[in-house]
């Protein structure tokens, strides 16, 4: 059974940087996992930030960032606001599967 | 611009078929690329891949579900559908369609319960 780990929660103070990560039991993640990045807001469906690893969707505010870094695919927030306090879900691609990560809950304080 | 809808009743007893639909508006399933598929998310959980679909009805499914999940495509209603058997009160979830790239639907809600 692969599994897609993320930080559990993360505190990041307004106006500052934070990089969530997605790491995968099989390995190093690679472009080949086409990892993808989703914001999810209470009572709302997810919203999709990034694909292939750093692609932005149009709708992707410019502070938002993907990345893979040090065997993991990483969402950098530059210049944190108050509205990006949220669920964040990475998700991987393994052969015609899909795995999601079990979230990290970002605090904006 | 694309939207997704999803459909089907909101509860469903232990031991039955639950079904879904979700029907695509601004793009047509006949001669899309991409893969078409279900999410869910059980109250208060993460999130949950499914299956999902092609236009020409390869189909991918989660292992652990695999023995349950039915994903089918109809081109002609634009439509593609869930159908996971045999529910319990385990299968309770909002429920979400979505194309692979980033475009979801609002999701629905499903209780397994008599």
């Amino acid at each position: 059974q692969t599994v897609v780990t993320q930080e559990p929660s993360l505190t990041v103070s307004p106006g500052g940087t934070v990089t969530l990560t997605c790491a995968s039991s099989t390995g190093a993640v690679t472009s080949g996992y086409y990892p993808n990045w989703f914001q999810q807001k209470p009572g709302q469906a997810p919203r999709a930030l990034i694909y292939s690893a750093s692609n932005k969707h149009s709708w992707t505010p410019a502070r938002f960032s993907g990345s893979l870094l040090g065997g993991k695919a990483a969402l950098t927030l530059s210049g944190v606001q108050p509205e990006d306090e949220a669920d964040y879900y990475c998700l991987l691609y393994y052969d015609g599967a899909r795995v999601f990560g079990g979230g990290t809950r970002l605090t904006v304080l | 611009q694309l939207q997704l809808q999803e459909s089907g009743p909101g509860l469903v007893e232990p031991s039955e078929t639950l079904s879904l639909t979700c029907t695509v508006s601004g793009a047509s399933l006949r001669t899309s690329s991409y893969y078409w598929g279900w999410i869910r998310q059980p109250p208060g959980k993460g999130l949950e891949w499914i299956g999902s679909i092609n236009y020409s009805g390869k189909t991918q499914y989660n292992p652990s579900m695999k023995s349950r999940v039915t994903v089918s495509v109809d081109t002609s209603k634009n439509q593609f559908s869930l159908s996971l058997s045999s529910v319990t009160a385990a299968d309770t979830a909002v429920y979400y369609c979505a194309r692979d790239g980033g475009w979801w639907g609002p999701g629905t809600l499903v209780t397994v319960s008599s």
